[in-house]
C-alpha cells in the first residue's frame, strides 16, 4: 500500500538557520513520483518539486535543496538560511505510475521561522 | 491569468442546504481533481476526471456529486450539507495522469453552521 509519512508535525527555527523537513514513503511500484508542495498562511498550495523514482540526483534551487534516497525511501527537503516568508505547511506527496491518478499526501510539517 | 480558479472562495451555509463549488482551469489540462482538506490540514482526494470521464471516486458520501461539462471545468455539488462537511475544498488539474504535476486552485472554505 502507498503511504507518505512526515513525522515532524511542527518545526520552529530562527531566521537564517538551516532546516530539513523529512519525508518517508512506502510503495510497491518501481516507478513512482514524489512531490513537495508549500501551503503558506494565505492557504494556496504551491508546487515546489517533482522527482521520479529513476532520478536520484539531488537538486539545489536557490535556498532549497532536495535529498532523494531510494535505499531509505526518503525524500527530504532542506531550506538554507531560512526566512520568515518560508513559514508555511509543507507537504510531501507520492504518486504511483501504475495507472492511478491520485496523490497520496503526507500529513504536512508546519514550519515557523522566527525573526 | 489565473491557471486554476474556484468560486466561491468562501461559502457559509446552514445544515441541510445544497451548494455548489465551481472550478475552471485554463491550462489545457486533461485531468481535474477535487481534494478535501480538513481542519488538521490533511489532504485527501475525492474525485478525478480525465477528459470528462470519472476515473477516481474515493469513499465519499453520495451527497457529493462531481460534474464535468467539459475538460476545463469540474464542479462539485453537495446535497444536504452536514457539519462534518466543513473544510477547505481544493480543485486541481494536471496534463494527464496523476504522476504529472498537479496545479491547485486557491481553495474554497466551506463552513456549515
Amino acid at each position: 500500500a502507498q503511504k507518505v509519512t512526515q513525522v515532524q508535525t511542527e518545526i520552529s527555527v530562527v531566521e537564517k538557520e538551516d532546516v530539513t523537513l523529512d519525508c518517508v514513503y512506502e510503495t510497491r511500484d518501481t516507478t513512482y513520483y514524489l512531490f513537495w508542495y508549500k501551503q503558506p498562511p494565505s492557504g494556496e498550495l504551491v508546487f515546489l518539486i517533482r522527482r521520479n523514482s529513476f532520478d536520484e540526483q539531488n537538486e539545489i534551487s536557490g535556498r532549497y535543496s532536495w535529498n532523494f534516497q531510494k535505499s531509505t525511501s526518503s525524500f527530504n527537503f532542506t531550506i538554507t538560511a531560512s526566512q520568515v516568508v518560508d513559514s508555511a505547511v509543507y507537504f510531501c506527496a507520492l504518486s504511483e505510475a501504475g495507472g492511478t491518478y491520485k496523490y497520496i499526501f503526507g500529513t504536512g510539517t508546519r514550519l515557523k521561522v522566527l525573526a | 491569468d489565473t491557471a486554476v480558479s474556484q468560486t466561491p472562495k468562501y461559502l457559509v451555509t446552514q445544515m441541510g442546504n445544497d451548494k455548489s463549488i465551481k472550478c475552471e482551469q485554463n491550462l489545457g489540462h486533461d485531468t481535474m481533481y477535487w481534494y478535501k482538506q480538513d481542519s488538521k490540514k490533511f489532504l485527501k482526494i475525492m474525485f478525478s476526471y480525465n477528459n470528462k470521464e470519472l476515473i477516481i471516486n474515493e469513499t465519499v458520501p453520495n451527497r457529493f456529486s462531481p460534474k464535468s461539462p467539459d475538460k476545463a471545468h469540474l464542479n462539485l455539488h453537495i446535497n444536504s450539507l452536514e457539519l462534518g462537511d466543513s473544510a477547505v475544498y481544493f480543485c486541481a488539474s494536471s496534463p494527464g495522469r496523476g504522476t504529472d504535476t498537479q496545479y491547485f486552485g486557491p481553495g474554497t472554505r466551506l463552513t456549515v453552521l
